[in-house]
């Protein structure tokens, strides 16, 4: 059983098209993370949450907290955002980190 | 460049070898986070020191172990190596209250062959 589910697995989008991620988690959590792996291999810490909404950019990340839930979009995609975007809890018992296994987002020009 | 050093970035080395990663922080940073990503296993959380003390610890193998140093540069020592432990080993740092959570280093790669 997988702490920590991405949905979807793969992603391809025009240029221009919103684009949402979503995460789903089972354990209780004192943080949120959100990276994007790019295909060269470096990975970007996008956002972190414990609540709420951040908004960077073009990005925004959500959380709900009750539901366990968070999603990350994309406004305006761009080909630049194509790259592999992690889902990933610090759980709130051990500090510990589990890891979606990513959505791979591909966006045409 | 993301302030988190990394080296080597690639290490070719046979099974039963033993290797040494290093990692620099990014300056004021006191948190340093070990992660493997395999092929067959993701990104799994391996280990991590707060100034110089170990705080939490992940599936790291026991043929594994790490240290953070009094000047915050932290080394994970991977031993008896097997063809499985070929991976990209992460090492990202933090500080308290920055928004955007961690900072990744670019990685060291380690083929064992």
């Amino acid at each position: 059983k997988n702490e920590v589910e991405q949905s979807p697995q793969n992603l391809t989008a025009q240029e221009g098209e919103f684009i949402t991620i979503n995460c789903s988690y089972s354990v209780g959590i004192s943080a949120l993370h959100w990276l994007q792996q790019h295909p060269g291999g470096g990975i970007v810490s996008l956002f972190m949450l414990s609540s709420g909404k951040k908004k960077h950019g073009r990005l925004i990340a959500t959380i709900n907290i009750q539901e366990k839930h968070s999603s990350l979009h994309i406004t305006a995609s761009h080909p630049r955002d194509s790259a592999v975007y992690i889902c990933a809890v610090r759980s709130n018992t051990g500090n510990q980190f589990y890891f979606g296994t990513g959505t791979s987002l591909t966006v045409i020009p | 460049d993301s302030g988190v050093t990394q080296t080597p970035k690639h290490l070719i080395t046979a099974t039963g070898q033993r290797v040494t990663l290093r990692c620099s922080p990014r300056s004021g940073d006191l948190s340093v986070y070990w992660y493997q990503q395999s092929l067959d296993q993701g990104l799994q959380f391996l280990i991590q020191y707060y100034n110089g003390e170990e705080r939490a610890k992940g599936n790291i193998l026991e043929r594994f172990s790490a240290q953070q140093f009094p000047d915050l540069h932290s080394e994970l020592n991977l031993s008896s190596l097997e063809l499985g432990d070929s991976a990209l080993y992460f090492c990202a740092s933090s500080t308290q209250g920055n928004n955007y959570g961690y900072t990744f280093g670019s990685g060291t790669r380690l083929t064992v062959v």
